[in-house]
């Protein structure tokens, strides 16, 4: 079935450096790519996604890489902050109104 | 308005009990979601309505039952529920575009914590 593999499942940083979260696509047909922020206790916040007709796509110090090819698609966050400490989830879906599929998580503590 | 609400924000209920969670956008949204999610772990998709219909049943027990009332609301309806029921439930809603070049855009609204004893 679909799926999307998500690494890694934790990933400590000090402040200012960089944090690369990786995801890969079982999924040939996905075409929507979004990355969600998730703090503690609180909704999954989209944080910035990518479309299948896009290779890159940046806002501010976040950005998301995709390589259709290898089915990979990637977060980065430059100039880290304490603030971006959180669980991150990738997800890949196909069409409207239908499934995301939603990686493991990866949680990102960023030490000051 | 460009949020999903939920209510209440937490759930408190016995094995016994009957109750019901509630989610709203304004967003003229014609695709609404409920999701479940344990600690740490990503939201598992249970139901997704579209255009008030219910289009996906992701083999979820019948102690939860959805309905979607009109295009701006969605009930989940709880129903003997077990210990294991306990969770965030998360609400969620997408535009629909039917051309061929659509994306999956969710919003989330900000869950109930439901705890069942």
């Amino acid at each position: 079935g679909e799926n999307v593999e998500q690494h890694p499942s934790t990933l400590s940083v000090q402040e200012g450096d960089s944090a690369v979260i990786k995801c890969t696509y079982s999924d040939s047909a996905s075409n929507y790519f979004p990355w969600y922020k998730q703090e503690l206790g609180k909704r999954p916040q989209l944080i910035i996604d990518i479309r299948s007709n896009v290779g890159e796509k940046k806002d501010q110090r976040i950005a998301v890489t995709l390589n259709k090819t290898a089915k990979h698609f990637s977060l980065h966050i430059t100039e880290t902050q304490p603030e971006d400490s959180a669980v991150y989830f990738c997800a890949a879906s196909k069409g409207w109104a239908g499934k995301l599929i939603f990686g493991q998580g990866t949680t990102l503590q960023v030490k000051p | 308005d460009t949020e999903v609400t939920q209510t209440p924000k937490h759930l408190v209920m016995g094995m016994t009990n009957k109750k019901s969670l509630k989610c709203e956008q304004h967003m003229g949204h014609r695709a609404m979601y409920w999701y479940k999610q344990k600690a740490k772990k990503p939201p598992e998709l249970m139901f997704v309505y579209s255009y008030e219909k219910l289009s996906i049943n992701e083999s979820v027990p019948s102690r939860f039952s959805p309905e979607c009332p009109n295009s701006s609301l969605l009930n989940l309806h709880l129903h003997a529920l077990q210990p294991e029921d306990s969770a965030l439930y998360l609400c969620a809603s997408s535009q629909v575009d039917l051309g061929m070049s659509s994306y999956n855009e969710q919003f989330f609204g900000p869950g109930t914590r439901l705890t069942v004893l």
